[in-house]
Parts: structure tokens; sequence; C-alpha cells
């Protein structure tokens, strides 16, 4: 069936603009989370839904960062005044309900350039 | 932050070798997991030991863990060039769905 998707997979902006990116979780999971990976590094976590609501913002690393999932299924990261050090790979994985809920699967990626 | 720490952070062995990747962490843990990320395929699940496990087997893949020793090791045995990723260990920590990372072992496998 089909994985989590990203779009879009690149992205270049300027600094101090607005982006947004998408995901679109497995059909099914519940359970949503964003992670930001530089290179080099491990992905580092920002928020989790459960459902429509963020159950755990915790990552996020200012106000800048806000993300949505309104019906509970597709959800985006928005970014405000992008600044350099924003760019990396944002990660978006989804996971099922049940007995599985700890194997998280995640899509491609969307790697954001802020120049 | 970053839970996990893996060792080595690089390896390079010839095809048909055995790899094995260690990961310590620093807080309890109710599971830890390995993934492998490439260019190609993003991120994918290898693996997930539970805390009162000691070994688990995956195809050419074992892992350990020892929690008294906060630590865990992959081996992937007789290696293939598309075994050629980065590999992460993850942990739960304190939660049962953030997932706490290390920097990644990059493995190299040489025809």
């Amino acid at each position: 069936g089909a994985g989590v998707s990203q779009t879009p997979s690149n992205k270049v902006t300027e600094k101090g603009k607005y982006v947004e990116l998408r995901c679109d979780p497995i059909s099914g999971h519940t359970a949503l989370y964003w992670y930001r990976q530089s290179l080099g590094q491990g992905p580092e976590f920002l928020i989790y839904f459960q459902g429509t609501g963020a159950a755990d913002d915790s990552g996020l690393p200012n106000d800048r960062f806000f993300a949505v999932r309104p019906e509970g299924s597709v959800s985006t990261l928005k970014i405000q005044r992008t600044e350099r050090g924003d760019s990396a790979v944002y990660l978006c994985a989804s996971s099922p309900p049940g007995g599985e809920r700890d194997t998280q699967y995640f899509g491609p990626g969307t790697r954001l350039t802020v120049l | 932050s970053q839970q996990g720490e893996e060792d080595p952070q690089a390896l390079s062995i010839q095809e048909g070798e055995n790899a094995t990747m260690n990961c310590s962490y620093k807080t309890s843990i109710n599971n830890l997991q390995w993934y492998r990320q490439n260019s190609g395929r993003g991120l994918v699940h290898l693996i997930l030991i539970r805390s009162n496990e000691r070994e688990k087997h995956s195809g050419r893949l074992r892992v350990t863990l020892d929690t008294s020793k906060k630590s865990s090791s992959l081996l992937i045995t007789a290696s293939r060039a598309a075994d050629t990723a980065s590999y992460f260990c993850a942990t739960d920590g304190d939660s049962n769905y953030q997932l706490i990372w290390g920097a990644g072992t990059k493995l190299i496998i040489k025809p």
C-alpha cells in the first residue's frame, strides 16, 4: 500500500519568507509526527499529533513554527519568517493505533533550504 | 537533545563481512528501535526490541539489548552492497511515542 508521502520534496526559499510543508500519512494511522534532521545528525522531534490534536508540541523550536492536522489525516507544518538556520530535512512519520504504535513509518522528507 | 550515541560514527567493510554497530542511551526506556536511512528510501524501520528482551533476530539482523549498561548492538551478517546506509538507534525515553535519536553510524560496504 501507499506509504507516507511528503510534498514538496525540495523547497528553496528566501530568508523571511513563509513556507508550508505537507504530510500525507498512511491511511488509518492515527498518530503523526514531525521531525527535523540536520546533516550528519539524527532526527529531532518537533511535534506529535494523536488524531486532530497536537498531543505534544514541545519540540517546536519557537513560535515561528506551527503545525495543524484539521481532519486527523493530512498535516501541514508551517514556518513563518524563515531563517537560514531552519534549513534541514523535515521528516513526517505516522503510526497505527493499537499494538504496533511503537513503530513509526517515515516519509521521504522535505529538504528545506533557506537562502 | 539526543539520547543515543552510535559507535562507530563510520564503518567501512568488505561485502560478505559482518558489521556491528553499537548504541548507548541515557534514560530508562520501554523499547529501542533501529532504523536505516539511505538517500533513496528515507528512514526505514528495521527492528524493535523491548526493555524486557535481551536479543532479537530478523533475517540477517541481530539486535542485543543490555539495559544495565544502557546499550544495544546491531549486527548485520553477510553484508551486501545494498546495506550501505546510515543506521540509527532510537529510544522512547520517558514517552511512549516521542523517539529520541542518536547521530547514526554510516556504513559503507565495499564490493
